[in-house]
């Protein structure tokens, strides 16, 4: 079973930042979160990854609470082609194959 | 762009074949894994292999079997196909260091009939 909560859908106003939320009440000290995204028919697309602290590519920022019991992902400025099920992720250290896909949040970003 | 290709893109069979899946990926990538995605639901974990052996398998039956090859490449077999095995089938490869990145390729669409 997925060890991350989160909702199963939320809506954005495009050129709004889009922050989706995930609960991982249960992780491990040696459990990375990742974020990943699908758009329809396609692979996952890898976002983001942290273990602790906060981080920032050119695509999202990942905040971590410093229980490291949640996070949140956010998109700066969402536009359309960034409607998509974002999936959360807890990864052990070292088991580099396997991620639990949960449900995913359903995000769908509105003109 | 993840560097990880598939084929085919899309293919039928028919209830009791086998399928052969191909997946590759750049090199230095030394870990493989293959997803199953039925529609509407998340990846599901089926296997995957470090250095060309098994090393982790989920909740899939024994006809599901795979193999990864020295030059990058990994193939999924499935035989006696049944009709609950259409699916989108997913492969992804990293390389076994702490919090490293998965990339996935852009799937196999499996209809079978």
């Amino acid at each position: 079973d997925a060890k991350t909560t989160q909702p199963t859908s939320m809506d954005c106003a495009e050129g709004r930042a889009a922050n989706l939320p995930c609960n991982h009440s249960t992780i491990s000290g040696n459990e990375y979160v990742y974020w990943y995204r699908q758009i329809h028919s396609q692979g996952p697309q890898y976002i983001i990854h942290g273990l602790k602290n906060n981080e920032t590519n050119e695509m999202a920022s990942l905040i971590i609470t410093e229980d490291r019991k949640s996070s949140t992902l956010i998109l700066p400025h969402a536009t359309l082609r960034d409607t998509a099920v974002y999936y959360c992720i807890v990864r052990v250290v070292g088991n580099t194959g396997k991620l639990i896909f949960g449900q995913g949040t359903t995000l769908q970003v509105k003109p | 762009e993840t560097g990880v290709t598939q084929s085919p893109t899309h293919l039928i069979k028919t209830r009791g074949q086998q399928v052969t899946l191909r997946c590759s990926s750049q090199s230095g990538h030394n870990t493989v894994s293959w997803y199953q995605q039925a529609l509407g639901q998340g990846p599901q974990f089926i296997f995957q292999y470090y250095r060309e052996e098994e090393n982790g398998r989920g909740n899939f039956p024994p006809r599901f079997s795979g193999l990864q090859f020295p030059n990058y490449s990994s193939e999924l077999n499935v035989n006696a196909l049944e009709l609950d095995d259409s699916a989108l089938y997913l492969c992804a490869w990293g390389r076994e260091t702490s919090g490293n990145t998965i990339y996935f390729g852009e799937g196999s669409w499996l209809t079978v009939v």
